[in-house]
This record gives structure tokens, sequence and C-alpha cells, in this order.
């Protein structure tokens, strides 16, 4: 049973335009939330997280929205960059636990 | 130097065979973990440790056993592989005051079972 799913295995993006990768859990315990980015022969790597106490969190061209009762979150990025391109996963886990169940992925690719 | 490093990169072993995946850290996290990503399927736990005297199993440890020798190093073993345990396999840390910022992965292991 998939807690966390990406129904979207991929995206095409015009750079300079946004970006938006959803991700949605079935799991009410969970309330952190991580999204990481992957390029290819390499390890994922961090991107930007979200606490269930918030419904927001910005870091430059990322933003991370929470719609808890829609257990719902999305990723915008803003402008979408062709460095952009790669696979990325959203990540969920409940406080104590210090595991995270990852979506399935969605690959992201920005045209020039 | 990577703060988490995975060996060997890649490796292609016959059904039956016995293989060793390791792991390191320079991170002086306390808790590792290792993940197989699967087509489709995402990133998924195989198993945990949280200290050297800690394993705990994930979603799906039927066929493998790890070793936590050291704070810094932590082992997974297929001890009879099969050639559904084809996959990318990933080390991860994390600091146990650090769940908020996730993991730090390694470059991961592409494992071939033939």
């Amino acid at each position: 049973d998939q807690q966390v799913k990406q129904n979207s295995p991929s995206l095409s993006v015009q750079e300079g335009r946004i970006s938006i990768l959803n991700c949605d859990y079935t799991n009410s315990m969970f309330d952190y939330f991580l999204w990481y980015k992957k390029y290819p022969a390499e390890g994922p790597t961090f991107l930007i997280s979200i606490s269930s106490i918030k419904d927001k969190n910005e870091d430059g061209r990322f933003t991370v929205f929470l719609n808890k009762s829609a257990k719902h979150l999305s990723l915008h990025i803003v402008p979408s960059q062709p460095g952009d391109s790669a696979v990325y996963f959203c990540a969920a886990s409940t406080s104590g636990t210090y595991k995270y169940i990852f979506g399935t992925g969605t690959r992201l690719k920005v045209l020039a | 130097d990577a703060d988490v490093t995975q060996t060997p990169r890649n490796r292609i072993t016959k059904t039956g065979k016995r293989i060793m995946l390791e792991c390191s850290q320079t991170k002086g996290h306390d808790r590792m973990y290792w993940y197989r990503q699967d087509p489709g399927l995402g990133l998924r736990l195989i198993y945990y440790s949280f200290d050297v005297k800690d394993i705990n199993k994930g979603e799906i440890s039927d066929g493998y056993s790890v070793s936590r020798q050291a704070q810094a190093k932590f082992s997974l073993s297929l001890e009879s592989a099969i050639p559904n345990q084809t996959a990318l396999y990933f080390c991860a840390t994390s600091d146990r005051d650090s769940i908020f910022s996730g993991y730090t992965f390694g470059s991961g292991t592409r494992l071939t079972v033939v």
C-alpha cells in the first residue's frame, strides 16, 4: 500500500515558467514532509521541507505548499531553469519515527 | 571525499551468490539507512539503524541482512541474490536532531543479478 503517491511520472515545462509537482499521502499521522531532487548517477539531495504546523515554506525559487485536509503537498519552482531537470521525490515522516516514506518520483524536464 | 560513500558503485552478480554492499560516512551521524530504488516504486526502506546496537527492519527486509560495524559503517548483504533484487541501492544517514532536514544520501550502488 503506497502511503505517499506522486501520480505524475513525468512533467515537461518551458524555461522561465512555473513547475508544479504534486504529492498525495494517506497517513494522517505524517507531520514532516520533504522534497528531494535526484540527478542521474547521484544520490537524492535535500531540497526543501515543511512541517504540519505550516501551510507554506519558501526557499528562493522553491515553495512547498501543504494542504492537510486534502493530504496533499506541492512543490512550485518559479522560474524553472534547465538545471532543474531531475527526478523529484516527496517524502513524509511521523515525528519520533525518524523514518521517511518516499513517493515514486516525478521526472521534471525543463525545456530551453 | 564524499560525506556518505558507497562501494561498489556498480556490481553484476549471479543468482545465488552472496554479496555485500558497504556504506561509510564522515558526517558523525547516529542514524543510518538502506533504501532501494526501482522504476515506478520510488525509494523503499530495507533496514535502518539508530546506533551500533540498534538494527530495525524496514518495509522490504526479506532476503537482506545488515551489519552496523561501527557508528560510521553500515553494510547490506544479500545472502543469496535473486534477479528481482536488481535495483539501485542507496545508503543514507541522519543526525538525531535533524529529522527536519532529512537524510544525506550516498551516490548509490547499481546492482544487477543475472
